[in-house]
Parts: structure tokens; C-alpha cells; sequence
């Protein structure tokens, strides 16, 4: 089965310092990978996805993630946090079944931004 | 283009009750999926139709039921509720391939009482 675990249920940053919100995937099969946002009382907005092609993934924002095979991960960065990043932070895998496919969540992660 | 919708936003239920809720997707979109969020257990797949077919299923119990129109318009129906189904329910709509993005709606916040 496809999954992913996010290490880290909350991650604490200061404005202007570097997110790195981490992401590992367990796949028999190459994956498709996304990172996913949530604001507050709000469905999830795509930030950046993985599918095979280049490594290193360039989302909206200024987000961008590295696809690491060696270490099954898919890291989330950001140089610079702004208070508007505070949000829920969901890596996914795309599980494909012999008829169809659905997203795999991690449990998330919350990150809050500090003045 | 108009993104996804879903109605209602909010609903409050009693236990054994039913309810129906509904998912408008993004023009051209042919594929559905609904998903539970609950702070439980976080995000979990309950089913994806694509051209009026249901293509895939989670692990959910037969309680939970759905189906999709021919304008692709979708509805998830849960019988019986139970106290435990207080969640949101998130509906997403895609071209239909596992690379697809797929573009979520707000939510539909349900409580059972």
C-alpha cells in the first residue's frame, strides 16, 4: 500500500526563517506526491506535486520540495516564512487501485509562524 | 472558472437520522472523490466516481453511499448517522488520472447530535 508519514504534528518558525516541513513516502511503485494547504475553515488548496519528472518541485508561494528516492522523502521548503504561511500542512500520495486511484493523506502538520 | 462547490456548508443532524450532501465540480471535470476529515483520524478516502461509475472505494461502512450524475454533479448520502460521522466532508474534483491535481471544495461541516 501507498503512504506517507509527516513527521511532526506542529512546527514552530519565526518570521523570515526557513520552513522545512518533512514529508516520507512508502511506495512498492514509483509515487505522484503533493503537498496540500489548509486555512482555517477552508477544503485544501494545491501547493506544489511530484510525478516523475524533474526532482525538485517549484509550488505557489514560494514553496518548493525535493524528491529524494535514497531517502523516500519529499520535504516541504520555504527560505523566508510569512505570518500568512500559518496554516495545516497535508503531504499525500496518489494510490492507485486496478480501477481507480485516491489521494493518501499524512496526518498533517500545523505550522505557526511567530513575529 | 468556477471552482468547486458544495452544499450546504453546514448541517446539523440527530443520531439515526440521514443526510444527503452535494458537490458541484469544476467545468470539465469527469472524476469526484469525497474525503472525511475528522481530528481523529485525519484525512480518509470514502469513494471516487468518474462517469456516473463508482471507481473506487474506501474503507468505510456500507452506511456511506454515493453517486454521480451525468453533468458529473455528485451527492454522498449517510444513513444511520452516528455520532462519530460529525466531521467535515471535503469532495474534490479531477480530469480523472492519478497525476491530476485535485481541486478540493470548502467542506461540508456536519454534526450529529
Amino acid at each position: 500500500a501507498q503512504s506517507v508519514t509527516q513527521l511532526g504534528s506542529h512546527v514552530s518558525v519565526s518570521e523570515g526563517a526557513l520552513v522545512l516541513l518533512r514529508c516520507n513516502y512508502s511506495s512498492s511503485v514509483p509515487p505522484y506526491l503533493f503537498w496540500y494547504v489548509q486555512y482555517p475553515n477552508q477544503g485544501l488548496q494545491l501547493l506544489l506535486k511530484y510525478t516523475s519528472a524533474a526532482t525538485l518541485v517549484k509550488g505557489i508561494n514560494g514553496f518548493e520540495a525535493e524528491f529524494k528516492k535514497s531517502e523516500t522523502s519529499f520535504h516541504l521548503t520555504k527560505p523566508s516564512a510569512h505570518m500568512s504561511d500559518a496554516a495545516e500542512y497535508f503531504c499525500a500520495v496518489s494510490a492507485n487501485s486496478n480501477s481507480g486511484y485516491a489521494l493518501n493523506f499524512g496526518k498533517g502538520t500545523s505550522l505557526l509562524v511567530t513575529p | 472558472k468556477a471552482g468547486v462547490t458544495q452544499t450546504p456548508r453546514y448541517l446539523i443532524k440527530t443520531r439515526g437520522q440521514q443526510v444527503t450532501l452535494s458537490c458541484s465540480p469544476i467545468s470539465g471535470h469527469r472524476s469526484v472523490s469525497w474525503y472525511q476529515q475528522t481530528p481523529g483520524q485525519g484525512l480518509q478516502f470514502l469513494f471516487e466516481y468518474f462517469s456516473e461509475t463508482q471507481r473506487n472505494k474506501g474503507n468505510f461502512p456500507g452506511r456511506f453511499s454515493g453517486r454521480q450524475f451525468s453533468n458529473s454533479r455528485s451527492e454522498m448520502n449517510v444513513s444511520t448517522l452516528e455520532l462519530g460521522d460529525s466531521a467535515l466532508y471535503l469532495c474534490a474534483s479531477s480530469i480523472g488520472t492519478a497525476t491530476d491535481t485535485q481541486y478540493f471544495g470548502p467542506g461540508t461541516r456536519l454534526t450529529v447530535l
